[in-house]
């Protein structure tokens, strides 16, 4: 089946400019999840989706930072007013339960976010 | 809190030789452990886990012990191959009940010479 899949793979925009990043989670997984990959460092938890319930918002790094999910399927990231530290490749992975032991989580090829 | 500390890279090995990837853990209760690897241009997909004290995970050549009382999993691999060229990370999953974020390392980047 297919994987956890990401649009766009790569983003160019100028600061200032909102932009919209997709996930399209693997089917039937009711976790979902936003990470950022900064050039050089580990990966950042931006916020967690489980079901119906509501989200875990606790790692976005501030309010220009929004993400939604609709169905509990598709997600979408949006970063408002854009600045340039935002540049990085921003992750995201689902797997089939909330948590316990040793729950894999699948993760797509990124969005690659410029901010010029 | 809950964290995850593993060795600053890059490591650079010449083919077939053995690969120590040091990850140590701090957590509260018994998280399950992890290693995920992300080769170029790749998302990142596990490579082992274990989800107890004194499991072993492995995988294709890769082993990796949980040491309650180090609280470490290190990665080993006796012979490494060019093909294993790529960025490791360690993570973890804490497993209180309401507690799901993973906590990952910086990752180690490693680079196999032929």
């Amino acid at each position: 089946g297919a994987g956890v899949s990401q649009s766009p793979s790569n983003k160019v925009t100028e600061k200032g400019k909102d932009v919209e990043l997709r996930c399209d989670p693997i089917s039937g997984h009711t976790a979902l999840y936003w990470y950022r990959q900064s050039l050089g460092q580990g990966l950042e938890f931006l916020i967690y989706f489980q079901g119906n319930s509501a989200p875990d918002k606790s790692g976005l790094p501030s309010d220009r930072f929004s993400a939604e999910r609709t169905g509990g399927s598709v997600s979408t990231l949006t970063i408002q007013r854009t600045q340039q530290e935002d540049s990085a490749v921003y992750l995201c992975a689902s797997s089939s339960s909330s948590g316990g032991a040793g729950n894999e989580q699948f993760f797509g090829p990124g969005t690659r976010l410029t901010v010029l | 809190g809950n964290s995850v500390t593993q060795m600053e890279g890059p490591v650079t090995l010449s083919e077939e030789a053995f690969l120590t990837i040091n990850c140590t853990y701090t957590a509260t209760g018994y998280p399950s452990l992890f290693w995920y690897v992300q080769y170029p241009g790749e998302g990142l997909q596990l490579l082992l886990k274990a989800t107890k004290a004194d499991d072993k995970g492995s995988n294709k050549g890769f082993e990796a012990t949980y040491r309650k009382e180090t609280t470490s999993f290190h990665l080993e691999k006796g012979s490494v191959q060019v093909s294993d060229s790529a960025v490791y990370f360690c993570a973890l999953s804490p497993t209180t009940s309401g507690t799901y974020k993973y906590i990952f390392g910086t990752g180690t980047r490693l680079k196999v010479l032929a």
